[in-house]
């Protein structure tokens, strides 16, 4: 059972946009900032959004995050086949474990 | 180029020890808090063990304190994670990760090491 929940898969079309949600609470989420991270079949965890809604440098604007209260979301629009990926959201904590993750939303790309 | 390179995984009895290994380059290892994550096959991310910059201070979960231990060895820029008293839910791919002095957020992980224990 993760802290952070997020729903176990969603699946869109090429082309669509998909969004993955993230819940905690006030000791999470509520006040701190939400990362998430890309996890390709494989491989190893890739950072995609920083700080709820910045992204590092190379990776494409078609990902986005937004944080409200004690929930964020990250938007992915112009689906492609190489999304494919289990996200994760992640953030610190300041009552349980320092650091929290959700537990995975596997995107499928039909 | 950044590089974490876990090494150290293997099988290993329940009961038994292990020393993973993290060996960073391509940036000042001193200047980032480094952590270890954890992933159960087919299961999610889990945090296990930070150390600050310098190593005077470190973290642990719940599930592994008092039988993990992180160190780190600035002059070798690596990261390490000893694991006594393993049981079988320790099997996992371990990942070290990196987070910059004052962030709040994993900006390198390394490419795991798989420990599996079982008898």
């Amino acid at each position: 059972q993760s802290v952070l929940t997020q729903p176990p898969s969603v699946s869109a079309a090429p082309g669509q946009k998909v969004t993955i949600s993230c819940s905690g609470s006030s000791s999470n989420i509520g006040n701190n900032y939400v990362s998430w991270y890309q996890q390709l079949p494989g491989t190893a965890p890739k950072l995609l959004i920083y700080d709820n809604n910045k992204r590092p440098s190379g990776i494409p604007d078609r990902f986005s995050g937004s944080k409200s209260g004690t929930s964020a979301t990250l938007g992915i629009t112009g689906l492609q086949t190489g999304d494919e990926a289990d996200y994760y959201c992640g953030t610190w904590d300041s009552s349980l474990s320092p650091v929290v993750f959700g537990g995975g939303t596997k995107l499928t790309v039909l | 180029e950044v590089q974490l390179v876990e090494s150290g995984g293997g099988l290993v009895q329940p009961g038994g020890s292990l020393r993973l290994s993290c060996a960073a380059s391509g940036f000042t290892f001193s200047s980032y808090w480094m952590h270890w994550v954890r992933q159960a096959p087919g299961k999610g991310l889990v945090w296990v063990s930070r150390i600050n910059t310098d190593g005077s201070t470190t973290s642990y979960a719940d599930s592994v304190r008092g039988r993990f231990t992180i160190s780190r060895d600035n002059a070798e820029s690596t990261l390490y994670l000893q694991m006594n008293s393993l049981r079988a839910e320790d099997t996992a791919v371990y990942y070290c990760a990196r987070v910059r002095n004052g962030n709040y957020y994993f900006d390198f992980w390394g490419q795991g090491t798989l420990v599996t224990v079982s008898s």
